[in-house]
């Protein structure tokens, strides 16, 4: 139980283009979600937190306009790169929560743009 | 929220039992302790979580002293698979969020 599935894994794309990360809890309903970046060998970096039909919450130093946040239903979040540039490059990772169980992360997508 | 130190990194061999401890000093009462493992270019994944005392499970034990300022994973015969980053997180009991502190990496040997 309580999967997370982050979709896609991979992307690589020019500068300039916006890109689209979709996660999804496919078997409990996710009441938040968590959005975080990591760099190579570093920590998790929280960047916003998402309550289904609510506005993200960003932290502190994340660009809400750059980095768009929905979360349209109980099973899915997405997150969009806006004109994403060579220093969005990074490894993206959500998570989901139901109520106060712990949270359950996806297999990340690394974004490459070139 | 309440901070984490654990030890950067750490080395064990195949069949010994593994003790990864934690700092959180300032832990608030409805707080509670959770524990995640992570390998690269993946998801951190949920390994167990816990109150006091001791929590078990398949994978992991968990150990909490009274004060619950510091706790203990324990992966009680470690193997090369075990190799990876573990993360010690202190989370309110609720919708509060996580604030993952640098972790600690964990080396298995043959």
């Amino acid at each position: 139980g309580a999967v997370v599935s982050q979709h896609p894994s991979r992307v690589i794309c020019k500068s300039g283009t916006s890109v689209k990360i979709e996660c999804r809890s496919l078997d409990f309903q996710a009441t938040t979600m968590f959005w975080y970046r990591q760099f190579p060998k570093k920590s998790l970096m929280l960047m916003a937190t998402s309550n289904e039909g609510s506005k993200a919450t960003y932290e502190q130093g994340v660009e809400k306009d750059k980095f768009l946040i929905n979360h349209a239903s109980l099973t899915l979040s997405t997150l969009t790169v806006t004109s994403a540039h060579p220093e969005d490059s990074s490894f993206y990772i959500c998570s989901a929560r139901e109520n106060n169980q712990p949270q359950h992360f996806g297999d990340g997508t690394r974004l490459s743009i070139l | 929220l309440a901070k984490t130190t654990q030890p950067i990194s750490m080395d064990s061999y195949e069949g010994q039992e593994v003790n990864i401890t934690c700092s959180h000093n300032n832990i608030a009462t409805n707080d509670y302790i959770t524990w995640y493992q992570q390998f690269p270019s993946q998801g951190p994944r949920f390994i167990i979580q816990g109150y006091k005392t001791k929590v078990t499970n398949e994978v992991a034990s968990l150990f909490i002293p009274a004060d619950r300022k510091s706790s203990t994973l324990s992966l009680p015969r470690g193997s090369l698979s075990d190799t990876a980053v573990y993360y010690c997180l202190v989370e309110a009991g609720g919708y509060n969020k996580l604030i993952f502190g640098a972790g600690t990496r964990l080396a298995v040997h043959p």
